[in-house]
């Protein structure tokens, strides 16, 4: 079955870019998203980005996608204490409508 | 607009015990899911509802079901709870367009079994 794979912790300096990275199995993947869960709350969408696209911008947020390898990474610019959250990727299928989620990344901002 | 609503938000039950997690949304979105979240393992599919009046299993199924009530209600019940069900669980909401699936999520409800 599908398999996406990220590392457990990332610590960055207050004002650092902060690079979250994704990697997932399945080659018929269409959507790739990211979530953000603040402590004690749900999970919100922060991006996501189609599969024939290499990168997207939003802000303070750059997804790039390398679809070769399987690769996908958030980077925050600029990061500040209110980016401290657990960070998800996520990828649906041609006919799998479900989301397969990563075990998500807790970044951790040093001030 | 509330989006998506759980209740409770905290529960102890001990083992054997019965309970069901309520869940509503207000986005007149066809499709529901329920989630486990687990230290390290990120977010596990344990049913969902692609329409009002159908159910599937995902993931992590055994010891749950689950009853669409009608199209903002999305009840998990636990018939006899077990140490393993200890958790938090998420509900969430979506219409699936294509494969485009962008889900929202109730608040979750931490569930302690002893």
């Amino acid at each position: 079955g599908e398999d996406v794979e990220q590392s457990l912790f990332l610590s960055v300096r207050e004002g650092d870019s902060s690079v979250i990275n994704c990697t997932y199995t399945d080659s018929s993947s269409t959507y790739l998203y990211w979530y953000k869960q603040e402590p004690g709350a749900g999970l919100q969408l922060l991006t996501y980005i189609f599969s024939n696209m290499d990168m997207k911008q939003d802000q303070r947020l750059t997804v790039l996608l390398n679809k070769k390898d399987k690769h996908l990474s958030l980077r925050i610019a600029d990061t500040q204490t209110g980016d401290s959250a657990i960070y998800f990727c996520a990828e649906t299928a041609l006919g799998n409508e479900k989301l397969t989620f990563g075990t998500g990344t807790r970044l951790t901002i040093i001030p | 607009n509330a989006g998506v609503t759980q209740t409770p938000k905290f529960q102890v039950l001990k083992t054997g015990q019965s309970m069901t997690l309520q869940c509503a949304q207000d986005m007149n979105h066809n499709s529901m899911y329920w989630y486990r979240q687990d230290p390290g393992m990120g977010l596990r599919l344990i049913y969902y509802s692609a329409s009002e009046g159908t159910t599937d299993k995902g993931e992590v199924p055994n010891g749950y079901n689950v009853s669409r009530l009608n199209k903002r209600e999305f009840s998990l019940r636990l018939e006899s709870a077990a140490p393993s069900q200890t958790s938090v669980y998420f509900c969430a909401s979506s219409e699936v367009s294509g494969s485009h699936n962008e889900q929202f999520f109730g608040p979750g409800t931490r569930l302690t079994v002893l």
